[in-house]
């Protein structure tokens, strides 16, 4: 079956800009994950939803980054008025039940720019 | 706190030599292990996993060791081709209360296979 996908595969914006990334998960995969990652480095946890509530938001750096997943299936990933730092690949994952021993398949990325 | 570390930042290999790569971790509590592979481009793509009560797995061409007594976790790439080129990851699951879903990565290793 289909993978985790993502969308735009890439994104360019201005600095103060509002963007949305999206995730759509394998199919049937309660849980869904977000990292980031910047160039060189592993991958950053940023929050995890079970379903449509978030388990884990504690890895969202500031106020600017907000996810949601309205019907446990999809989510978005908003960051409101951009700056140059938050310039990285945004990955999701997914994962069918979410325990710890749970394995996570990630999508091919969502690279965003700010300039 | 939580860190994976590699020894290693890159790693040479001829084709038909075996490859492994080291990861060092810290915390005590974590009881999942996986090793990812990422292409240039292209989201981690997972390859074999360990749990903590196991202390080696095998897979078609890799074998992953983990020894709890050193926080060491290693992987072996068994006949490596050019096609094994990219650069790995380890990243533990520390099975802790609310942040069961979360995934650390470290810094990972460049692997490339030349002929």
């Amino acid at each position: 079956g289909a993978g985790v996908s993502q969308t735009p595969s890439n994104k360019v914006t201005e600095k103060g800009k509002y963007v949305e990334l999206r995730c759509d998960p394998i199919s049937g995969h309660t849980a869904l994950y977000w990292y980031r990652q910047s160039l060189g480095q592993g991958p950053e946890f940023l929050i995890y939803f079970q379903g449509t509530g978030a388990a884990d938001d504690s890895g969202l750096p500031n106020d600017r980054f907000f996810a949601v997943r309205p019907e446990g299936s999809v989510s978005t990933l908003k960051i409101q008025r951009t700056e140059r730092g938050d310039s990285a690949v945004y990955l999701c994952a997914s994962s069918l039940f979410g325990t710890s021993t749970d394995t996570q398949y990630f999508g091919p990325g969502t690279r965003l720019t700010v300039l | 706190g939580e860190s994976v570390g590699l020894h290693l930042p890159t790693l040479s290999v001829q084709e038909g030599d075996n490859s492994i790569i080291n990861c060092a971790y810290s915390n005590s509590a974590s009881d999942y292990f996986i090793w990812y592979k990422q292409e240039s481009g292209k989201g981690p793509q997972f390859i074999i996993d360990i749990r903590s009560n196991m202390d080696k797995r095998q897979g078609q061409r890799v074998t992953v060791l983990l020894n709890k007594t050193v926080k060491h976790l290693s992987l072996q790439i068994a006949a490596t081709q050019p096609g094994d080129s990219a650069v790995y990851f380890c990243a533990e699951n520390v099975n802790r209360g609310s942040t069961l879903g979360r995934l650390y990565f470290g810094r990972g290793t460049q692997l490339t296979v030349w002929p």
